[in-house]
């Protein structure tokens, strides 16, 4: 089936390391996303990219940096984790228009 | 900037009982409205879109301008339907989210 995959799915870290959160997808679409969720705070924005050589800020990208190397994969990287970045990330995707958003199952990231 | 207002972060209800779960979105344009839902140990995933004007698992939502709501509804609940609600509008092919609406139906 067509879907989006993300891994790892559950990953503990220590303060100061390098991460790196996977994002694949077989639906063909060309926005592919970024969010955070930390609990009582719904969804926020990291990156999203509209097409392969696009690449764009959301509301909390500080810290955090990605790379879409092809149409099907988008990854989340966080240079230096600190234990305020623990939460679960989930990768989305669009077709674009008033469609919505296709999601991976998450990855909850711990940082202590 | 956006912002989505979902008021109730828990909703309980009787099975069988009319529920609604309360959205109201800030963007003054033409929105582009959707409601997502999250069983539990199931990914998010997307229930209505307001373009589309369709009824899914009995839910309906409509969108109300003057009052910038689109409203969650369905008049009959039932247990399958708990779980957790989140609203969400988009602009310039970005989504943001609500805090989300946990429903629970009792039975």
């Amino acid at each position: 089936d067509a879907d989006v995959t993300q891994t790892p799915r559950n990953r503990i870290t220590k303060t100061g390391k390098r991460i790196m959160l996977e994002c694949s997808q077989t639906k063909g679409h060309d926005r592919m996303y970024w969010y955070r969720q930390d609990p009582g705070l719904g969804l926020r924005l990291i990156y999203y990219s509209f097409d392969v050589k696009d690449i764009n800020k959301g509301e909390i990208s500080d810290g955090y940096s990605v790379s879409r190397q092809a149409q099907a994969k988008f990854s989340l990287s966080l240079e230096s984790a600190i234990p305020n970045q623990t939460a679960l990330y989930f990768c989305a995707t669009s077709p674009g228009g008033d469609y919505g958003y296709t999601f991976g199952s998450g990855t909850r990231l711990t940082v202590v | 900037a956006q912002r989505v207002t979902q008021p109730e972060k828990l909703l309980s209800v009787f099975k069988g009982a009319p529920v609604e779960l309360k959205c109201n979105y800030s963007y003054s344009g033409s929105p582009e409205l959707f409601w997502y839902v999250q069983y539990s140990r199931q990914r998010l995933q997307l229930l209505l879109r307001h373009i589309s004007r369709e009824s899914i698992k009995g839910f309906t939502a409509d969108l109300n301008k003057g009052e910038t709501s689109f409203h969650l509804k369905k008049p009959f609940a039932q247990e399958e339907d708990s779980a957790m609600y989140y609203c969400a509008q988009t602009n310039a092919g970005k989504s943001t989210f609500g805090d989300g609406t946990t429903l629970t139906v009792k039975p």
